[in-house]
């Protein structure tokens, strides 16, 4: 067990240009997610995995927002167009449904800066 | 919509002495809460959680976390500081049987002096 991991884990672009971000997780879990952080908050929920099937997305999640994960192993979040307040730490979580409710394991981040 | 309140954002302790982080919370229905912590240049750490049964749930690194659903709370804590659980902590929530997401609070830095 490697762990949830993410690359790259700085991204520092101009505004305008598009970005993407990737997201391995444990190896077993077939729930993985994404949330944005910015300074002095906590984690926002953007969106949620399923095996391959994306179930859920956050009102946050604008158009220029998309996600995948095309084999349920690995998934990869693209920001289009970027804008200035697109900066903040991207987090990515994965979990094994078992139970009643199953803990959400997270990954060091990718922190993008928009310049 | 749920909502998570952590009143605290710096919490200071001194080192031996007992700790305490709030966390308050709204759902509708009944919560699943989470703590986790947070290292710099590190993801978050999951800590404990509560689904049901005891009000008091213990976890990782001799924390403990007492669910109180009349005051709305779900407050961590530890009997003994260390410095090393200096840190950022962050308390979550979800509802029962619903979205998979977690709402979380604003999070609440706690410093151990030595």
């Amino acid at each position: 067990d490697t762990g949830v991991s993410q690359n790259p884990r700085h991204k520092i672009t101009k505004r305008g240009q598009n970005v993407t971000f990737r997201c391995d997780p444990i190896s077993e879990h077939n729930r993985l997610y994404w949330y944005r952080q910015t300074l002095g908050q906590g984690p926002e929920f953007l969106t949620y995995f399923q095996n391959e099937a994306q179930l859920e997305k956050s009102r946050l999640l604008s158009d220029r927002f998309s996600a995948e994960r095309p084999k349920g192993s690995f998934s990869t979040l693209e920001i289009q167009r970027t804008e200035q307040g697109d900066s903040a730490m991207y987090l990515c979580a994965s979990s094994l449904a078992f139970g009643q409710v199953d803990e959400q394991y997270f990954g060091p981040g990718t922190r993008l800066t928009v310049t | 919509a749920q909502s998570v309140a952590q009143p605290e954002d710096q919490v200071n302790v001194a080192e031996g002495n007992p700790l305490t982080v709030k966390c308050t919370y709204s759902v509708s229905g009944n919560p699943y809460l989470f703590w986790y912590v947070q290292y710099p240049n590190r993801g978050l750490q999951f800590l404990l959680k509560y689904i049901t049964g005891d009000n008091l749930v213990k976890g990782s690194y001799g924390f403990e976390a007492e669910f109180n659903k009349s005051q709305t709370s779900f407050h961590l804590k530890k009997p003994s500081a260390l410095v090393s659980d200096s840190a950022l902590y962050f308390c979550a929530v979800t509802p029962t049987g619903s979205a998979r997401q977690l709402t979380f609070g604003s999070g609440t830095q706690l410093t151990v002096l030595p």
